[in-house]
């Protein structure tokens, strides 16, 4: 199963906004509403911030947004802050009881 | 409130076996899918596999076939993994992650341990 594919990198500014994209194929993204979306700070455990494409889980701020379309799903940040700067890393469920990540990316926030 | 305590750092030898555990709290544990991801290195997050803990089925991804060992003790809430054969490839930081959204790779997560594997 190949990992997602979701670019190395982006940057902001404070106040701004970013989209991270994240391409799968049809046997993950495009074919299940499955879609998660993690933020990774150095030496901590990930954590979850979006969750079936669009929901937040309680607690994360409403800056962070999830669509998809077909086979590539996006996750926006608006109003940048400096400690939205992370890795981020999109996730799919695929067939038969698979799950699979995309290779990250790093946010810097200029 | 929901918490996964993982087990401390290890290190190991090439060919030789870890085992991690991931004690849970806060919630019925046989009541959700168990995740197991790793992170090498400068790479990226790295899905593993999961596991049921109410009846034990596994699924994980192919190339750990015949080295990873996913079990549990519900006597104690603790989830296990093992695995076998390791090579300086599997030096990493292994998470266990509870899915209690049931549609994610964990919800919540536990600390990390970091596995070492050097001769």
């Amino acid at each position: 199963q190949s990992a997602l594919t979701q670019p190395a990198s982006v940057s902001g500014s404070p106040g701004q906004s970013i989209t991270i994209s994240c391409t799968g194929t049809s046997s993950d993204i495009s074919h299940f509403d499955y879609v998660s979306w993690y933020q990774h700070h150095p030496d901590k455990a990930p954590k979850l911030i979006i969750y079936e494409v669009t929901n937040r889980p309680s607690g994360v701020s409403n800056r962070f947004s999830g669509s998809k379309s077909g086979n590539t799903a996006s996750l926006t940040i608006s109003g940048l802050q400096a400690e939205d700067e992370a890795d981020y890393y999109c996730s799919s469920y695929s067939y038969s009881n698979i799950w699979v990540f995309g290779g990250g990316t790093k946010l810097t926030v200029l | 409130q929901v918490q996964l305590v993982q087990s401390g750092a290890e290190v190991k030898k090439p060919g030789a076996s870890v085992k991690v555990s991931c004690k849970a709290s806060g919630y019925t544990f046989t009541d959700y899918w168990m995740h197991w991801v790793r992170q090498a290195p400068g790479q990226g997050l790295e899905w593993m596999g999961h596991f049921n803990p109410k009846s034990g089925d596994t699924y994980f991804v192919q190339k750990f076939q015949g080295r990873v060992t996913m079990t549990r003790d519900t006597s104690i809430n603790t989830a296990y993994m093992e695995l076998s054969s390791l090579s300086s490839d599997d030096t990493a930081i292994y998470y266990c992650a509870s899915d209690t959204v049931r549609t994610t790779c964990g919800d919540y997560w536990g600390q990390g341990t970091l596995v070492t594997v050097s001769s």
